[in-house]
This record gives structure tokens, sequence and C-alpha cells, in this order.
């Protein structure tokens, strides 16, 4: 239980184009959701905090009109990265807090590969 | 920041308990220690968490000090499917809201 799926896996973009990714929790309601980054061989970078019906919490030197978030229902979060460049070019890994039923914290999502051609 | 600090790499040769430590020197009363591992290329993955006493579960056992300033994480049996990066985290308590921030994790290499 406590899955979260992600979409796409992979993605091949043209620079300027935007991305939407999107992270759908599949047996349970998500009222927060997590988005890292990871650059390669680095660890995960928190980027924002997104709560079902609010606006996002972004992480200092997170721009968040590059990133938008959207938390629109309580299975699904979506990342967008706008005007994509070449240095956006990253995995992408979204988690979600798992109700108190279970004691396992977070789960997370498989992860995203974008790669800004 | 991180709370924690973990060797940066580690070997272990296949079918031999993998012993993962973790410094959390400044952790609270009132938070646990969570362990995930990354594989390559995917999104992290549970493995167990603690708040004092030792933990076991299908995975891996969870030592944890008695003045619970340091853990330990121990895969009794390593595989090659173990090879991975191993976060040890802290969190004020379990399935409660605090953002996680990862350090860098030990790059754990199963050998042959």
């Amino acid at each position: 239980g406590a899955v979260v799926s992600q979409h796409p896996s992979r993605v091949i973009c043209k620079s300027g184009t935007s991305v939407k990714i999107e992270c759908r929790s599949l047996d349970f309601q998500a009222t927060t959701m997590f988005w890292y980054r990871q650059f390669p061989k680095q660890s995960l970078m928190l980027m924002a905090t997104s709560n079902e019906g609010s606006k996002a919490t972004y992480e200092q030197g997170v721009e968040k009109d590059k990133f938008l978030i959207n938390h629109a229902s309580l299975t699904l979060s979506t990342l967008t990265v706008t005007s994509a460049h070449p240095e956006d070019s990253s995995f992408y890994i979204c988690s979600a807090l798992i109700p108190n039923r279970s004691p396992r914290g977070y789960t997370f999502g498989s992860g995203t590969r974008l790669t800004v051609v | 920041d991180a709370k924690t600090t973990q060797p940066t790499s580690m070997d272990c040769a296949e079918g031999r308990a993998a012993n993962l430590p973790c410094n959390h020197s400044t952790i609270s009363g009132n938070e646990y220690v969570y362990w995930y591992r990354q594989i390559h290329s995917q999104g992290p993955q549970y493995i167990i968490h603690g708040l004092k006493n030792n933990e076991t579960n299908e995975m891996a056992s969870l030592i944890i000090t008695e003045d619970r300033k340091s853990s330990t994480l121990i895969l009794p049996h390593a595989t090659l499917r173990d090879t991975a990066v191993y976060y040890c985290i802290v969190s004020p308590y379990s399935g409660g809201y605090q953002k996680v921030t990862f350090g860098t994790g030990t790059k754990l290499q199963v050998i042959p």
C-alpha cells in the first residue's frame, strides 16, 4: 500500500518549452507532497512542498515562476518546468506523506529523468 | 542542513552482513530515525525506522545506541541487488508533517 505513481519516467524536450510531471497517490489521500531534484552523483534536494488546495512552499533559491506546482486534488500533484533550459536537466522525484495509518512516513515516486536539448 | 552524517562509501562482500553507520548527535526526543535507499535512477525506497528500540523487518535491522546519537543499519546477507545509496534521516515523528532533508548518504557496493 501507499504507492505513488510518477509520470513520465523519462522526457526529452526542446529548450524553451514546458514540461509537466505528474505525481499520483494510488491508494491513499496525499494532503502533502514534496518535490525533489537530483543532479548526477548528488543527493536529493528539496524544491518545494505542496499542500492540497493551497499554494506551494518553495525552498530558498527555487524559482516559483519557473517550477509551477499544482496540488488541486488529494491524489494528484503536478510540477511544470516552464521555459526549460539545458541546466534544468535533472532527475525529479516526488514524495508523499503517508497518512497516520501507516508507520512508514513518506513514500516516493520512481522519478522523472528530464533532458532539455 | 542534513542532521545526519554517514560515510561516503562502503564495500561489502556478497552474502556477508553490511553494517551502515549513521551519526545523529543532535537528534531530539521526538525524532525518529528513518533509513531509505536509492537504487540508481529510481526513487528512494523505505527500509526501516525506529525511535529508541532496535527494530527488525524483512529487509534489515536497525540498531540505535542508548543515547540515540547514532545508529547502524544491518543488511544481514547482502546481495548484489542491495547495491545502492543508503540515506539515514531524522524526522520528528512517524507520519508527521516535516519536510525530509537528505544528506549525502552512503554508497554501498556489494561485491561478488
